[in-house]
């Protein structure tokens, strides 16, 4: 089955700095790279995603870069602001899988 | 309005009883998931449902049993309660079988004592 890993676990950085995780994944047929953030005490919500057919997305301080043939995809945030703060999942799925598989998660923390 | 909601969304209870989950969403999606959330966070898939039949059981002792009656709900009952059942629930629902947004509903802190 598949299998993503995912880096750092934790990750500290200063407002206004970028942060970068990354993801590998195992299944080349994987075609669907959801990334959510999960607040503390909430529920994981979606930032972005990206397809396999596209290299690289952005929205606003927001980029996932994907490469298929390495088979990992990372997260770029940009100006990074405290409320950055959260832990950030990535996970890999195909179409009909049944399933989106998560990485480990990892916890951002934005210093002011 | 809630897109997938789930009751309770805490849960306290003495090891050896008997608790279910609830869930439900109304955004017309034809699978629905049940996540646990440990303490060090990890998201793993337990149960994966597709227009109420299941596909994916990964691994979780048959003390848990998923139910869906319908494609808009999906509940989780759990059987002879352990300690180390004690983890967030989410439920999820979801498009295309899986190759799309995961709506989460807001988590179930079960905490067996």
């Amino acid at each position: 089955g598949e299998n993503v890993e995912q880096h750092p676990s934790t990750l500290s950085v200063q407002e206004g700095d970028s942060a970068v995780i990354k993801c590998t994944y195992s299944d080349s047929a994987s075609n669907y790279f959801p990334w959510y953030k999960q607040e503390l005490g909430k529920r994981p919500q979606l930032i972005i995603d990206i397809r396999s057919n596209v290299g690289e997305k952005k929205d606003q301080r927001i980029a996932v870069t994907l490469n298929k043939t390495a088979k990992h995809f990372s997260l770029h945030i940009t100006e990074t602001q405290p409320e950055d703060s959260a832990v950030y999942f990535c996970a890999a799925s195909m179409r009909n899988a049944g399933k989106s598989t998560f990485g480990d998660g990892t916890t951002l923390t934005v210093k002011p | 309005d809630t897109a997938v909601s789930q009751t309770p969304k805490y849960l306290v209870t003495q090891m050896g009883n008997d608790k279910s989950i609830k869930c439900e969403q109304n955004l017309g999606h034809d699978t629905m998931y049940w996540y646990k959330q440990d303490s060090k966070k990890f998201l793993k898939i337990m149960f994966s449902y597709n227009n109420k039949e299941l596909i994916i059981n990964e691994t979780v002792p048959n003390r848990f049993s998923p139910k869906s009656p319908d494609k808009a709900h999906l509940n989780l009952h759990i059987n002879s309660l352990e300690l180390g059942d004690s983890a967030v629930y989410f439920c999820a629902s979801s498009q295309q079988g899986g190759a799309a947004e995961a709506f989460f509903g807001q988590g179930t802190r079960l905490t067996v004592v």
